[in-house]
Parts: C-alpha cells; sequence; structure tokens
C-alpha cells in the first residue's frame, strides 16, 4: 500500500515561470492538505482539499497560487510566476476523513527558484 | 502570533536516557495535539496524539502528557536510542469542519551513543 507520492521531489523554476507540484494521496484517502515548510522554519497550513471541492484555503497566499484535486488524478499546487521567496519544501498529506488527528505526509517537494 | 511554541531549538541526550521535548499554546480551542519526528529531506512522520481531554496518552516508548491549566504538553522518549535522532514537531489540531494543523518550530533531538 504504497504512502502519499509526491513528484517531483526537487524542481527547480526561474523568476517569473510557472511550478506544478502533483500529490498522490494513500489508496482509498480523499482528504489532502498541502502545507509549506520555508528554511528554519514549521510547517505552515495552506489549503485542505476533498476531491473537486476546496474546504479551506486559508492559509494560501492570495495571489499566484491554486489547488484543485480533480475527480480523477492526483491534487495539484500550482505556483504562477514564482519569486525567490516562494523557494521551500511543499508537503502533502492525506487523510480517510475529516476526523483522523494524524494524517500522513509524503516526502515533500523541494521547490528552488533561481 | 505564534500559537505553537517549541522553545528548545535543540536537545541532545544520552543513548539509554529519557528525552523530554516541550511545547506550549495558546489556543483553548485545540481539540487534539500531536507529534511528529522529521528526519532530513523526508516528510514528517506521525508518532502520537491525544486528545484535549485526555491528560496522558503511551505508546510504547512514546508518552505525551498535556496540561491544559498550564497549556502545555510534552513527549517523553524512554530509553532514547541513536535511531530517534531528528527534528520533533508539536502540532495542535483546530476543530470543526477544517482538520488544519498549527505546527511548532521543531527541536532537533541529538541522542548521543
Amino acid at each position: 500500500n504504497a504512502g502519499v507520492m509526491q513528484n517531483p521531489r526537487h524542481l527547480v523554476r526561474r523568476r517569473g515561470q510557472e511550478a506544478r507540484l502533483r500529490c498522490s494521496p494513500m489508496k482509498g484517502h480523499s482528504h489532502v492538505y498541502w502545507y509549506r515548510q520555508l528554511p528554519e522554519e514549521g510547517l505552515k497550513f495552506m489549503v485542505y482539499l476533498q476531491k473537486e471541492n476546496i474546504i479551506d484555503e486559508s492559509g494560501m497566499p492570495k495571489e499566484r497560487f491554486s489547488a484543485e484535486f480533480p475527480k480523477e488524478g492526483p491534487s495539484i499546487l500550482r505556483i504562477q510566476q514564482v519569486v525567490r521567496g516562494d523557494s521551500a519544501a511543499y508537503f502533502c498529506a492525506s487523510s480517510l476523513d475529516v476526523g483522523q488527528a494524524g494524517y500522513t505526509f509524503g516526502s515533500g517537494t523541494r521547490l528552488t527558484v533561481v | 502570533d505564534q500559537q505553537v511554541k517549541q522553545n528548545s531549538p535543540s536537545l541532545s541526550v544520552q543513548e539509554g536516557r529519557i528525552s523530554i521535548l516541550n511545547c506550549d499554546y495558546t489556543n483553548s480551542m485545540f481539540d487534539y495535539f500531536l507529534w511528529y519526528k522529521k528526519y532530513p529531506a523526508e516528510g514528517p512522520t506521525f508518532l502520537i496524539s491525544i486528545s484535549s481531554i485526555k491528560d496522558k496518552n503511551e505508546d510504547g516508548r512514546f508518552t505525551v502528557f498535556l496540561n491544559k491549566s498550564a497549556k502545555h504538553l510534552s513527549l517523553h522518549i524512554v530509553p532514547s536510542q541513536p535511531g530517534d535522532s531528528a527534528v520533533y514537531f508539536c502540532a495542535a489540531r483546530v476543530g470543526g469542519a477544517t482538520n488544519k494543523l498549527i505546527f511548532g518550530t521543531g527541536t532537533l533531538l541529538a541522542v548521543q551513543p
């Protein structure tokens, strides 16, 4: 039973390009969460999605960031016109239901903006 | 506004001894508290959790204590092993329709052989 799969593991983008980060939840999990970890900081919540719905996007920057979790396929975190400050580790997690407190994280995507 | 605080950036312990990691919080509405362990270049791994209505939860070598009046929780690892060396994050869950976790900044535990 594969865990939460994130790809790519490492992503390098030039300033102004777009970054697409993918997350496949654990089998049977329909709740997906995205977190960002800046250097020397803890993880910060970005967004919580269920299939085809955004439930809580209170941690998403107002511009350039968007997330989706379509009926088929992985969840996508999209960052348009990346800037150096977007360089961070982005972690995706999934859970079976909203009541499950300890959800499972993927290995993350490390985004570097040059 | 840091709602979950881990004031010790690092901790060094001898193998076989007890490791105690501490965490303070400010929001009384959190309904669950969790500890995650993280190795470099990997995602956090869930260790143990405690409901806000409990004061202790134990799982093998790991015990979490919750003191609601002091808004403080701690993770005890005994006996500590070199493989426990990692960054430990305390997290608190916001109750309600969202399953959002608020993380502390982490404590780097080094267990010396």
